[in-house]
């Protein structure tokens, strides 16, 4: 069963602060999602990584870095938080040779910066 | 880049009545059409896909058709039961399966006794 798990459920930041939200997924899988999601605007990607080290641009990666130092942890940064990227993030999982080709998602962390 | 619509943003039916989902995409070259559905408070889960050489494809009480002509897709649930109430999302990939996704903005269903 895979398992894909967040470093926090609920955080509450200041403007200004660095934030660290983490991801740890268990079945060896190649490729790492961040997205978040925003009521009205479905799930965003922000970054993505096929490999370890290895990142892409998604479609919103401005205020946002990623980290991928080992296969199964995937790290999104938000360098200086602001109150615009207060939202819910979720990591996701796959692997691309393997159906059902399914994105593995984790539990989410809700995010708010104050 | 590849842009997903998908409509309505919420839809209520009566138990027991057929719910259907639509969405287009723009890029021609999408060759991978998954539907996730969330439930309140959880995580979204794949519930149905399909690869651009079909056209139909079904699971039990749930289709997804493909129409790679108009760029169009859609999700079919029949005999609805309030377990169905939750969000959908449909997604495009040119990737294939397990690879970068363009989500769509989601529907919002909701199955009435």
């Amino acid at each position: 069963d895979v398992k894909v798990t967040q470093s926090s459920r609920y955080l509450v930041k200041r403007t200004g602060e660095k934030v660290f939200l983490e991801c740890v997924q268990d079945m060896d899988h190649e490729n790492m999602f961040w997205y978040r999601q925003d009521p009205g605007l479905g799930l965003r990607l922000i970054y993505f990584s096929y490999d370890v080290k290895m990142k892409e641009k998604g479609d919103i990666p401005e205020g946002y870095s990623v980290s991928r130092e080992k296969k199964e942890r995937f790290s999104l940064i938000l360098e200086s938080a602001s109150t615009n990227q207060t939202s819910m993030y979720l990591c996701a999982s796959s692997a691309p040779d393997r159906t059902p080709y399914e994105q593995y998602f984790g539990p989410g962390t809700r995010l708010t910066v104050t | 880049g590849e842009n997903v619509e998908q409509h309505p943003s919420t839809l209520s039916v009566q138990e027991g009545d057929s719910a259907v989902i639509k969405c287009t995409y723009s890029d021609s070259a999408s060759n991978y059409f998954p539907w996730y559905k969330q439930e309140l408070g959880k995580r979204p889960q794949l519930i149905i896909d399909i690869r651009s050489n079909v056209g139909e494809k079904k699971d039990q009480r749930i289709a997804v058709t493909l129409n790679k002509t108009a760029k169009h897709f859609s999700l079919h649930i029949t005999e609805t039961q309030p377990e169905d109430s939750a969000v959908y999302f449909c997604a495009a990939s040119q990737a294939g399966g397990g690879n970068k996704l363009t989500f769509g903005t989601g529907t919002q269903l909701k199955v009435e006794l």
